[in-house]
């Protein structure tokens, strides 16, 4: 099982900064079968980024993914209020699929 | 409008069987594969189940397995999932989920809003 390790656990961050989010994990993704999802309270997840810097449709270019291998970085160019929520990764690449633990970021 | 629409949540005592249902319009549903995820109170996301389009390959969480059964009926553009012998545990909100494509591996690119499971006597 691959383990996702979500670093910071909360990112305190005003409206126009630059975020940036990173997920490492235990062993190599296999082909960068890595996405990112927000999470708003009480809402479904939303998938922002897949095959670790692919943006799904319809999500704003400010979102970007990089990484490879181990070590993967979702940014948010400047942030935008709506914004502020939870973020997970996620490898699909091999069963079991797992999500890391998630970042929450909060306004400052 | 793509839509996943997930229902059959509810009480349910410990060792109970509960069978929840969704429902998918707005895409071919048949062209692509379909997970369950659940997110405990307070909890990040686990994914739970997924099946292939015509349910050739099915997987599970080491937590659920033997104890809950992913189907889907293509001529319904539905999804399932049966569980039983449920236990505290798997006290969550439930999401289906699609697959982002036609390959077999894929991100879940859309998801319903979620039905509450609680185990609880």
């Amino acid at each position: 099982e691959i383990v996702l390790t979500q670093s910071p656990a909360t990112l305190s961050l005003s409206p126009g900064e630059r975020a940036t989010l990173s997920c490492g994990a235990s062993q190599s993704v296999s082909r960068n079968y890595l996405a990112w999802y927000q999470q708003i309270p009480g809402l479904a997840p939303r998938l922002l980024i897949y095959d670790a810097s692919s943006r799904a449709t319809g999500i704003p270019d400010r979102f970007s993914g990089s990484g490879s291998g181990t070590d993967f970085t979702l940014t948010i160019s400047r942030l935008e209020p709506e914004d502020f929520a939870v973020y997970y990764c996620q490898h699909y690449g091999s069963s079991p699929i797992t999500f890391g633990q998630g970042t929450r970021l909060e306004i400052k | 409008e793509v839509q996943l629409v997930e229902s059959g949540g509810g009480l349910v005592k410990p060792g109970g069987s509960l069978r929840l249902s969704c429902a998918a319009s707005g895409f071919a549903f048949s062209s692509r594969s379909m997970k369950w995820v659940r997110q405990a109170p307070g909890k990040g996301l686990e994914w739970v189940s997924s099946i292939s389009t015509i349910s050739g390959n099915i997987y599970y969480a080491d937590s659920v397995k033997g104890r809950f059964t992913i189907s889907r009926d293509n001529a319904k553009n539905s999804l399932y999932l049966q569980m039983n012998s449920l236990r505290a545990e798997d006290t969550a909100v439930y999401y289906c989920a699609r697959g982002n494509g036609i390959r077999g591996v894929n991100a879940f690119d859309i998801w319903g809003q979620g039905t509450m499971v609680t185990v609880s006597s």
